[in-house]
This record gives structure tokens, sequence and C-alpha cells, in this order.
């Protein structure tokens, strides 16, 4: 079974700085798909970025990155320029490739301050 | 396109009693999921329909279940309701089932159980 790994139940960053949130996960599958959502106190989940295990390619969004170390599981986001808006709980999130479903396995999340 | 909705949005209900909740895609999504949310389980996969059929369930008592309509709209029930049962439910929608379609989730029906 896989499982998604969020270390860090909180993190708290300045507004304008950086900030890495980190997520590993366990899998014996090789193609799969990395999500990072965004949960803020609306509790509407927001995707903010996802990431094809096949692609080598760090996915990018804006201010938002990833850096995706397949061979050691770890998919973490990076944060530039963090915004007051940014203040949220964050969750990563697995899902398979294969198979008929769309079965999302989230971490714990980590609550991320953002200090003005 | 309007969002997914989730009706209601907040529900107190007593111990023993059943409850009804609704989610509506947005239009052309076919694949229904449904999560509960709580502060110590974290989000658990509940289950997942696609074309009106249950494709995958998570791992929660028969109490729990669900359907989906031929317009795509979703209802999951609750029966004997427990204390433990107090949750955010969270439902989300995709074009279909295939690799990393993305899933747009609701605002969530928040469940009180007294």
């Amino acid at each position: 079974a896989q499982t998604v790994t969020q270390s860090q139940p909180e993190m708290s960053v300045q507004e304008a700085e950086t900030v890495t949130l980190s997520c590993t996960y366990d899998t014996s599958e090789s193609d799969y798909y990395l999500f990072w959502y965004k949960q803020p106190p609306s509790r509407q989940m927001i995707l903010v970025i996802r990431q094809e295990a096949y692609k080598q390619q760090n996915a990018t969004e804006n201010r938002f990155s990833v850096n995706f170390q397949k061979a050691a599981k770890s998919f973490s986001l990076k944060i530039s320029d963090s915004q007051l808006g940014d203040a949220a709980m964050y969750f990563c999130a697995y899902r398979s490739a294969g198979g008929a479903t769309n079965k999302l396995i989230f971490g714990t999340g980590t609550l991320l301050a953002v200090q003005p | 396109k309007a969002g997914v909705t989730q009706t209601p949005r907040y529900l107190i209900k007593t111990r023993g009693q059943q409850v009804t909740l609704s989610c509506s895609p947005i239009s052309g999504h076919r694949s229904v999921s449904w999560y509960q949310q709580t502060p110590g389980q974290g989000l658990q996969f509940l289950f997942e329909y696609f074309s009106e059929t249950q494709r995958n369930k998570g791992n929660f008592p028969g109490r729990f279940s669900g359907r989906q309509f031929s317009n795509s709209r979703s209802e999951m029930n609750v029966s004997t309701l427990e204390l433990g049962d107090s949750a955010l439910y969270l439902c989300a929608s995709s074009p279909d089932g295939r690799g990393g379609t993305t899933q747009y989730f609701g605002p969530g029906t928040r469940l009180t159980v007294l």
C-alpha cells in the first residue's frame, strides 16, 4: 500500500521569503502522480501543482515549484516570494497512474503561517 | 463553469440518526470521489463513482454508502451515526478516471454528531 508522509506539522515564513515544505512517499509502483493541495481556512481544497512521475523535469506554477526526487521518493514544494494569501494547510497527495481510479492518498498536512 | 457544489454546508445530527450529503460535480465531469477529513485521521478516501458505478471504496464500515445518478450528481449516506462520524466531508470531481486528470474539490459539508 502507498503512504505519504509530511514530517513538518507547522512551518512559518516571512512575507517575500522562500519556504520549502517536505513530502516523502512510499510505493512500489513506477508510474504515478503527485500533487500539492492547499486548504485555506475556508476549507476549499485547491490544487497548487502536480507532477507526473515519468517526467524528470520538476513542475513549476508561477511562484510554486517542486523538487521531485524519484529515487529518494521525495516531493518537496518550494514557495517563492511568500504572500499573506499563501497561509494555509498544505497537503501532499499520491495517485496511482494504473487502474481506473481517482483515489488520492494524502499526507497529514503542513500548516504554513506567513508573517508580515 | 460552476464549481463543485455540496449541500448542505453544515449539518448537526444526533447519534443513531442517518444523514445524506449531496455533491454536484462540475458540468461534464463523470467521476465523483468522497473524502472524510478529521483532525485525528486526516483525509481519508471513502469511495469513488464513475458513470453511476462505484469503482473504488475505502476502508469504512458498511454504514457509509453512496450512489451516483445519471446526471453525475452523487450522494453519500451515513446510517446509525456515531460521534466519530463528525467530520468535514469533501467531494471531488474530475472529467474521467484517466491518468492525472485534476480533481476539483467542493467546499465540503461539516457534519457534527451530538
